[in-house]
Order: C-alpha cells, then sequence, then structure tokens
C-alpha cells in the first residue's frame, strides 16, 4: 500500500525558506502514471494546491506562489521535495504531500505536517 | 477553471443516512472528481473517485457505507449507517487549468 510521509522543521522564521520533504513508500515516484503533489491548509482556511512534480522532474506551480517556489524529486531516494523561499506568517499552514492520478485525482495523501512561521 | 460548490455544514444522525453535494461549475459537468474526509485532528483522507458517467471507486479500506450518485453537474457523496467517527470535513476537488482545485468543504455533524 502506498504511504507518504513528509517531513521537515515544525518552525521557519520569516524571510526564511520553508523545506519539506516527502518519502514514499509502497510505491515509486519513477511510476509515471502518477504526479506528486504538495497542497497546504492554513489554519481555518481552504486548501490551497502548491504544485506538482512528475517523475522525469518537470514540475508545475501555483502562479501564486511560483515567484518563491520550487518543487524537486530525486527518484534514487523516492522522495520529492518542497522549497519556498521568502516566507511570511502567511505561510503557516498545515502542508500535504500527495499522489495524483492521470485524472488529476488525488488518490493517496501524507499524514500533513503542521509549519509555523514566526520568529 | 472549474469551481466546486459545497455547503459549508451538514447534520445528521447517529445511524442515519446523509447526502453531501458537490457541484461543479457550468462547462465543467463532465469532470471527474474526488472526495476527500478529514477528521478533527487528523489528515486528509481520499475516499473515492468519481466519474462523469455516475461509476465510482472507493479508496484502500473505505467502506462500502460511503457511495455516490451523479444528477448534471451535482455530484453526491452519500454517508449510510452514520456512526460518530465520521463526523469530519469532506472536501470534493477536480482537475483544473495545470493544477488541483478543491471545493470549500462540508462539515458533517453526527448529532
Amino acid at each position: 500500500q502506498v504511504q507518504l510521509q513528509e517531513s521537515g522543521p515544525g518552525l521557519v522564521k520569516p524571510a526564511q525558506t520553508l523545506s519539506l520533504t516527502c518519502t514514499v513508500s509502497g510505491g515509486s515516484v519513477s511510476d509515471g502514471d502518477y504526479y506528486w503533489s504538495w497542497i497546504r491548509q492554513p489554519p481555518g482556511k481552504d486548501l490551497e494546491w502548491i504544485g506538482y512534480i512528475y517523475y522525469s522532474g518537470n514540475a508545475y506551480y501555483n502562479p501564486s506562489l511560483k515567484s518563491r517556489l520550487t518543487i524537486s524529486v530525486d527518484t534514487s531516494s523516492n522522495q520529492f521535495s518542497l522549497n519556498l523561499n521568502s516566507v511570511t506568517d502567511a505561510d503557516s499552514a498545515v502542508y500535504y504531500c500527495a499522489r495524483g492520478d492521470d485524472y488529476g485525482i488525488i488518490d493517496h495523501w501524507g499524514q500533513g505536517t503542521l509549519v509555523t512561521v514566526s520568529s | 477553471q472549474p469551481v466546486l460548490t459545497q455547503s459549508p455544514s451538514a447534520s445528521a444522525s447517529l445511524g442515519a443516512s446523509v447526502n453531501l453535494t458537490c457541484t461543479l461549475s457550468g462547462g465543467h459537468v463532465s469532470y471527474v472528481i474526488a472526495w476527500h474526509q478529514r477528521q478533527s485532528e487528523k489528515g486528509l483522507r481520499y475516499l473515492m473517485k468519481f466519474n462523469s458517467d455516475g461509476s465510482h471507486a472507493r479508496g484502500d479500506g473505505i467502506a462500502d457505507r460511503f457511495s455516490g450518485s451523479i444528477s448534471g453537474a451535482e455530484r453526491y457523496l452519500t454517508i449510510s449507517s452514520l456512526q460518530s467517527e465520521d463526523e469530519a470535513v469532506y472536501y470534493c476537488q477536480t482537475w483544473g487549468i495545470g493544477m488541483g482545485v478543491f471545493g470549500g468543504g462540508t462539515k458533517l455533524t453526527v448529532l
């Protein structure tokens, strides 16, 4: 069974870079039938799509975050990662990694990790 | 870009059934959608995928108390024999222009 697990700091200072990694088990990030995504939910707010990546390394970003965002994939480690720079308190949220199918449907989620931006 | 509209809240009694609705915006009524559940203090869980012909497929380990139906632009998630653990926020999701789209979620209260 496919499982995804986020890891990274739970506290990031303003203006610094938020870095998270998602480790995939029971499946492979090299599987061309799927894409690998980051989604977040600030407290009390809606889910927001951050971006996604294919095994090839082709990544697609939410236009509202594009200037600050990098998503990468490491097929040797079966992981994919998120880097969001110049963070503010508006970036405080639960961050989820997820797998999507060729219809764009998320079919597996990580458990989510709370990231707080604060000095 | 498709828009998914959900009622903010719903309630039903323990042991009863409830229908949650997700409405696809005009021009997008043939889109595939998914339903996801977020229980309090827990993460998101994929429930099922819903095709435009009404067929659907549940995720791993999802009880058959969860089912779906379709009427035009409306996608329904039916939960039967409600249990206390079904109290959660339910989101529908589809694919838009270059990225996914979520509905605002329906908070289900089990009375």
